[in-house]
């Protein structure tokens, strides 16, 4: 079966501006999950949602927003972008089934350069 | 709370060589453990993965075992290749599978 697929796999932007990432998960995985990646500070949680609804958040400020569809595609949001946004933005999938162990499966990211 | 602490790298290691990469982690009730591998400018793969204490997980000749006694889930390998190169990740998903936790990672460099 396809994996999550990330769009685009890179992206130049200009301080200031926004920029909007798409995610689609692997069929019938229900739970969407974005996270940063820089090399100084590693993986960072941002958000998780579930059946359309944003169950888990980061640390991150406002400026960073998510949604899902009803087809559980997900897209996530940067206004404003800022130098220190430049990461690959990573997004994963997961049935999220209680007392199963089931890991995440990760996107190939979105590099994002801010200039 | 939760949290996982791994060894920091790199780790240098020449091929056909035996690794090891140490794994702790910080966790209430009964998590489950994985091992995640990122190659450059890839996403993170699932390499392997325990559910409960005891459990074994192995994948492409790496295993790694849940133990709950000294809350560890060290990975390793009997021969790593120039391949494996790469940098891995140890995660604890909490017992209610509501967040994941992430270590820091480690870079493996392995030389011909």
């Amino acid at each position: 079966k396809a994996g999550v697929t990330q769009t685009p796999r890179y992206l130049i932007k200009t301080r200031g501006q926004q920029v909007t990432l798409s995610c689609s998960p692997i069929s019938g995985h229900r739970s969407v999950s974005w996270y940063q990646q820089t090399p100084g500070q590693g993986l960072q949680f941002l958000f998780e949602y579930f059946s359309e609804t944003q169950r888990n958040k980061g640390n991150f400020p406002g400026r960073f927003s998510g949604r899902q569809f009803s087809n559980s595609r997900s897209e996530m949001n940067v206004s404003t972008l800022e130098l220190g946004d430049s990461a690959l933005y990573l997004c994963a999938s997961r049935t999220l089934t209680r007392g199963h162990g089931d890991g995440y499966t990760f996107g190939s990211g979105t590099r994002l350069t801010v200039v | 709370g939760n949290s996982v602490t791994q060894m920091e790298g790199p780790v240098t290691l020449s091929e056909e060589a035996f690794l090891t990469i140490n794994c702790t982690y910080t966790a209430t009730g009964y998590p489950s453990l994985f091992w995640y591998v990122q190659y450059p400018g890839e996403g993170l793969q699932l390499l392997l993965k325990a559910t409960k204490a005891d459990d074994k997980g192995s994948n492409k000749g790496f295993e790694a075992t849940y133990r709950k006694e000294t809350t560890s889930f060290h990975l390793e390998k009997g021969s790593v290749q120039v391949s494996d190169s790469a940098v891995y990740f140890c995660a604890l998903s909490d017992q209610g599978f509501n967040k994941f936790y992430f270590g820091s990672g480690t870079k493996l460099n392995v030389k011909p």
